[in-house]
């Protein structure tokens, strides 16, 4: 069984400019939540897809979006990065996608830095 | 405002001897309680977790504890083992959906 997957593992960008992560979810999953976690902090909600559809979304600008394929496997583009985006970008995968907790397996992250 | 809480940065143990992480939370809305490790490099994992219907799980050396009076959770490891020397992060989720709230984590270090 695959576990999640994350790239690249690392990237340097500047202000203005614009990014795309990607998340390759477990196997059997069908839903995707992403995570930012700043240095020194917790892992922050970004947003979750289930079934390719927005499922919830954290207090993020709309310069952070998303999409999900239909081989569950995700998209996070950021645009107009600023300077406080830098941070480790965690997605994670889960089965379900309904009010019940189902367990997030987390990737090993991607480390963005923007100058 | 932050819903979650883990006033303690840093703990350090020595090995063979009990740890104590603590958490606290403010949302009355959390249902469900986590405990996740992380290593460097590598992202969290799933440790243990409890519902906010019970007071106490216990995993082998991992038991989590829940005072939903005090809005407060524990996670004590005992024995403390070198190998769990990490990041312990706390998180909640709330009735509806699947998102989890962390708290900012403590960095455990278990000693020889």
């Amino acid at each position: 069984e695959t576990g999640v997957t994350q790239s690249p593992t690392h990237l340097i960008k500047t202000r203005g400019q614009q990014v795309t992560l990607r998340c390759s979810s477990q196997s059997g999953h069908n839903t995707v939540s992403w995570y930012q976690q700043a240095l020194g902090q917790g892992p922050q909600f970004i947003f979750q897809y289930y079934r390719e559809e927005e499922n919830g979304r954290g207090n993020f600008p709309p310069r952070f979006s998303g999409l999900q394929f239909p081989n569950y496997s995700s998209e996070l583009n950021v645009n107009a990065l600023e300077l406080d985006d830098s941070a480790l970008y965690l997605c994670a995968s889960s089965s379900g996608g309904g009010s019940s907790y189902n367990e997030q397996f987390f990737g090993p992250g991607t480390r963005l830095t923007v100058l | 405002d932050q819903q979650v809480k883990q006033n303690s940065p840093s703990l350090s143990v020595q090995e063979g001897r009990i740890s104590i992480l603590n958490c606290d939370y403010t949302n009355s809305m959390f249902d469900y309680f986590l405990w996740y490790k992380k290593y460097p490099a590598e992202g969290p994992t799933f440790l243990i977790s409890i519902s906010s219907i019970k007071d106490k799980n216990e995993d082998g050396r991992f038991t989590v504890f829940l005072n939903k009076s005090a809005k407060h959770l524990s996670l004590h490891i005992v024995p403390s083992q070198p190998g769990d020397s990490a990041v312990y992060f706390c998180a909640a989720k709330q009735y509806a959906g699947n998102m989890l709230t962390f708290g900012g984590g403590t960095r455990l270090m278990v000693k020889p």
